[in-house]
């Protein structure tokens, strides 16, 4: 069990369309980020919330969007999809100031 | 920014083969550094973390991580490997100074590891 949890674990959509990815932090953590993992590639890191506000951003484009709940858990959005955008995404949650991270099992998404 | 380099994509061993994987990192202060490993099917999980004192790291399942701060390495070791460490093995790095506006990893592009019976 990691702790993290992502939803959905695979989805298939079409380009153009937009899609929302869920995560659920491990219990006491308050600070969410997401990467993007390309098939043979290692995970790039596309923002961290915090205190429900995006505290650093990695370098992708503003399709990508996020939001963090008062609960902790966070959604991202992509808009816009393209065929690049194929890729596991991960969650990641932390305690804010430690670098403790525990990793989800990821959301598969495919555009085709 | 910084940058992770892992040389060996793909390697093959036979169970109680020694092995050694590269990470080189790139950046101008210091760092922290991690292994993590990706069993198939599986999230990602630490091995192994560096963030000052003693360059040798120890970590779950017998693995080790040397930090060579003048090769801007660390290497991950381990003396015999068994069927079940097959799985993907990713370097990462992240700046040691916590600048309270997000603390992000950048992880090398990872090696495939195979252990053969």
């Amino acid at each position: 069990d990691a702790g993290v949890t992502q939803s959905p674990t695979h989805l298939i959509k079409t380009r153009g369309q937009q899609v929302t990815l869920r995560c659920s932090p491990k219990s006491g953590h308050d600070t969410v980020s997401w990467y993007q993992q390309a098939l043979g590639q290692g995970p790039q890191f596309i923002f961290q919330y915090y205190e429900e506000e995006e505290r650093q951003r990695g370098n992708f484009p503003d399709r990508f969007s996020g939001h963090q709940f008062p609960n902790y858990s966070s959604e991202l959005n992509v808009n816009a999809l393209l065929l690049g955008d194929s890729a596991l995404y991960l969650c990641a949650s932390s305690f804010f100031g430690t670098y403790g991270y525990t990793f989800g099992s990821g959301t598969r998404l495919t555009v085709v | 920014a910084q940058s992770v380099s892992q040389h060996n994509h793909h390697v093959i061993l036979s169970e109680a083969a020694s092995l050694e994987l590269g990470c080189n990192y790139s950046y101008g202060g210091t760092v922290n550094l991690f292994w993590y490993v990706q069993y198939p099917g599986q999230h990602l999980q630490l091995l192994l973390k560096y963030f000052s004192g003693d360059p040798l790291v120890k970590g779950i399942k017998g693995f080790e991580a040397e930090f060579i701060k003048s090769k801007f390495s660390f290497n991950l070791r381990k003396p015999s490997v068994q069927w079940s460490d097959t799985a993907e093995y990713f370097c990462a790095v992240n700046p040691a100074s916590f600048t309270g506006g997000g603390n992000k990893l950048t992880f090398g592009t990872g090696t495939q590891l195979k252990v053969e019976l």
